[in-house]
């Protein structure tokens, strides 16, 4: 158990809605990332934050868009959902420092069936 | 950017020999650091080991060590005395680190590894 959360574990939906995707990062850590693993495009980086602000940015959909919150748990909110939006996706966290340089500890994951 | 190379899509190996998973990288970064991650069937990513660019010694973890070859840009991972448990995905990374604690990780494609009783 890496001290991650992520909920749910499975969400199946239809096109053109939209989810919500939650993440608790281990005790302590301020540094959140978010990555979609899917079949076509293997894991792939989406978004950063640290201790509530935006730092770096992968190739991350308009249509999606995350935060993190004063308790520094995060959400990654998915939009207008297509089929090849269906992926798994991990939330990570780090201690979070100015130098960087820690380990990412991945949750279980988000399962997201879109149909 | 950033380029993380996986040559072997999957690998069989017999129980209780030791395995060696390939791993190469494309940077022009001084710093740098590596990682490999396990992915079992159930879909966790569980970190195992981890290499800085500055790191004169390979690192070790148990029953996992990493072949470091600075100049020939590899980052091989060894698992000695191989278990029916390590049957699983294995995944290279690199991380990329755009400076002020900005940073993301770059995922090799991944060597499927099974290990036969």
């Amino acid at each position: 158990d890496s001290g991650v959360t992520q909920t749910p574990k499975h969400l199946i939906t239809a096109t053109g809605q939209r989810v919500t995707l939650r993440c608790s990062p281990r005790s302590g850590d301020l540094s959140v990332y978010w990555y979609q693993q899917s079949l076509d495009q293997g894991l792939q980086f989406l978004i950063q934050y640290y201790n509530g602000e935006e730092r770096a940015k992968g190739n991350i959909l308009e249509r999606f868009s995350a935060q993190q919150f004063p308790d520094l748990h995060s959400e990654l909110n998915l939009s207008s959902l297509e089929l090849g939006d269906s992926a798994l996706y991990f939330c990570a966290s780090s201690a979070g420092t100015s130098g960087g340089g820690e380990t990412q500890y991945f949750g279980p994951g988000t399962r997201l069936l879109v149909l | 950017a950033q380029k993380i190379t996986q040559t072997q899509p999957g690998m069989f190996v017999q129980e209780k020999e030791a395995v060696t998973l390939d791993c190469t990288y494309d940077t022009s970064d001084q710093s740098y650091g590596l990682f490999w991650y396990k992915q079992p069937s159930s879909g966790e990513m569980i970190f195992l080991i981890y290499q800085g660019s500055y790191d004169e010694q390979n690192a070790t973890e148990g029953r996992y060590s990493l072949n470091f070859q600075k100049a020939r840009k590899s980052a091989n991972l060894v698992i000695s005395a191989s278990q029916l448990g390590d049957s699983a995905m294995y995944f290279c990374a690199m991380r990329e680190d755009f400076g002020f604690g900005n940073e993301k990780l770059t995922f090799g494609t991944g060597t499927r590894l099974t290990i036969i009783p």
